[in-house]
C-alpha cells in the first residue's frame, strides 16, 4: 500500500485561503469516506482536525474544512493564521483493511 | 480525557528488539476502542504501523506483519508494540493512539528509538 500523495509544501499569508491535496487511489480514497486529517507541530502529538471527508471535531475551528471528489482528497484552511503553520497529514481506510498515510504537506504562514 | 504515554529504550541494537509501552490513564484498554501504533522516521512522514482491539484482535500492515507483535495488559491498562529484527530503517518516533470509527482522537507524545550499534 502506497503512501498518498501529498504536495510537500504550501503557503500563504495571515488571512488566506490554502488547500492541501491528498491523492489516492480507487483502493482507498475512492472507495470509502473514511479520510482524515491530522496537524502535526513537530515533537508534539498529531491533531484530528477533520474525519470522514468532512467532518470537524469538537474544538477544531470553522476555518479547517475537507471535501472529497474521486481518488482526491482537500483540505482547506480559509483566515490563515500563524498557529495553523504545522505539518498536515491525511490518512484513508483502505480495502487491504488497514490505514495508510499521506506524504504531508508544510503549511508556512508568511 | 484519556492520556497515552509511550515509554521504552531509547536505542536498540540492529537485529536486536523493538519494544515499546504505551500507558493509558483516564480510560481503559478494555473499552471498545482500537489501540494503534503510528511511527516518524526522521524527515519523513507517519506510518501507519498497526493496531490492537480491546479484545486481541491485530491488524498490521504486510511489509511489517512478520516482525511485529501488539498486545494488551488489562491488568496495567496499557499496550505494547514489539517489532524484531531491527535495521537502521526502524529508527524513528513512535507514537500509540486510540482509535475508533476509522480515525484516531487521542495521540501520546511519541518515543524516539534510535537504532544503532
Amino acid at each position: 500500500q502506497s503512501a498518498l500523495t501529498q504536495p510537500a509544501s504550501v503557503s500563504g499569508s495571515p488571512g488566506q485561503s490554502v488547500t492541501i491535496s491528498c491523492t489516492g487511489t480507487s483502493s482507498d480514497i475512492g472507495s470509502y469516506n473514511y479520510v482524515c486529517w491530522y496537524q502535526h507541530h513537530p515533537g508534539k502529538a498529531p491533531k484530528l482536525m477533520i474525519y470522514e471527508v468532512s467532518n470537524r471535531p469538537s474544538g477544531v475551528p470553522d476555518r479547517f474544512s475537507g471535501s472529497k471528489s474521486g481518488n482526491t482528497a482537500s483540505l482547506i484552511i480559509s483566515g490563515l493564521q500563524a498557529e495553523d503553520e504545522a505539518d498536515y497529514y491525511c490518512s484513508s481506510y483502505t480495502s487491504s483493511d488497514i490505514y495508510v498515510f499521506g506524504t504531508g504537506t508544510k503549511v508556512t504562514v508568511l | 480525557q484519556v492520556q497515552l504515554q509511550e515509554s521504552g529504550p531509547g536505542l536498540v541494537k540492529p537485529s536486536g528488539t523493538l519494544s515499546l509501552t504505551c500507558a493509558v490513564s483516564d480510560g481503559s484498554i478494555s473499552s471498545d476502542y482500537w489501540w494503534s501504533w503510528v511511527r516518524q522516521a526522521p524527515g519523513k512522514g507517519l506510518e501507519w504501523i498497526g493496531e490492537i482491539s480491546h479484545s486481541g484482535t491485530t491488524k498490521n500492515i504486510p511489509s511489517l506483519k512478520s516482525r511485529v507483535t501488539m498486545s494488551l495488559d488489562k491488568s496495567k491498562n496499557q499496550f505494547s508494540l514489539k517489532l524484531d529484527s531491527v535495521t537502521a530503517a526502524d529508527t524513528a518516533v513512535y507514537f500509540c493512539a486510540r482509535g475508533s470509527h476509522f480515525r484516531w482522537h487521542n495521540w501520546g507524545q511519541g518515543a524516539l528509538v534510535t537504532v544503532s550499534s
